[in-house]
């Protein structure tokens, strides 16, 4: 099994659509963390949550709504999406987020998202 | 805001050749770590090296190494012997919750 895992990894969707991105780590870890990838823009974090419960949400619209049921699976539901959402989301785990400079995230393969 | 500044856009090696590309950051913070991750065209955002800022000797992987200045606050990375796999996106983190990403450099190795 890799690392971290992540489905689909293409979606196209239009803005009226519901859908939701997977992401599963197979590495014991107890932190799991989405964030957004925009053409020539740094990648911005969206969500941390550790141990199922979220400690972070860096101002993200509410049409993005994440979902963590065990420190294995993390969700993101997206609904009534713009254009400018269109990006590769990528999914990220790390040991914990104690903020100690060893917490090494592994990362997804990403989901690039379309949004017509 | 804490920043990560990656001044070259992109960048072009021959194979073979060793290759250094810049990272500098900002932080007031006495302890944090640096990251360097590879991206490929497929998007997956794959682990390279860690230096913490306490580490006296500079972190090695592999061909990848880090030229670790930490009165400049900055943390090069370096690849040795060039290959055209390792053609892709460089991107320089510093974690102390979150990690913060600089835009990257794209590597282009030429055969």
């Amino acid at each position: 099994e890799t690392g971290v895992t992540q489905t689909p990894r293409h979606l196209v969707m239009g803005m009226t659509n519901k859908k939701s991105l997977k992401c599963e780590q197979h590495l014991g870890h107890n932190a799991m963390y989405w964030y957004k990838q925009s053409a020539k823009k740094p990648l911005e974090l969206m969500f941390v949550y550790s141990l199922e419960e979220r400690v972070e949400n860096n101002s993200v619209p509410s049409r993005f709504s994440p979902e963590c049921p065990n420190s294995s699976h993390l969700f993101l539901h997206l609904h009534t999406l713009q254009p400018e959402d269109s990006a590769l989301y990528l999914c990220a785990s790390s040991p914990q987020t104690s903020g100690h400079s060893t917490d090494t995230q592994y990362f997804g393969p990403g989901t690039r998202l379309t949004v017509l | 805001a804490q920043k990560i500044t990656q001044t070259q856009p992109g960048m072009f090696v021959q194979e073979k050749e060793a290759v250094t590309l810049d990272c500098t950051y900002d932080t007031s913070d006495q302890s944090y770590g640096l990251f360097w991750y590879k991206q490929p065209s497929s998007g997956e955002m794959i682990f390279l090296i860690y230096q913490g800022s306490y580490d006296e000797q500079n972190a090695t992987e592999g061909r990848y190494s880090l030229n670790f200045q930490k009165a400049r606050k900055s943390a090069n990375l370096v690849i040795s012997a060039s290959q055209l796999g390792d053609s892709a996106m460089y991107f320089c983190a510093r974690l102390n919750t979150p990690l913060v990403f600089g835009k990257g450099t794209r590597l282009s190795v030429i055969a």
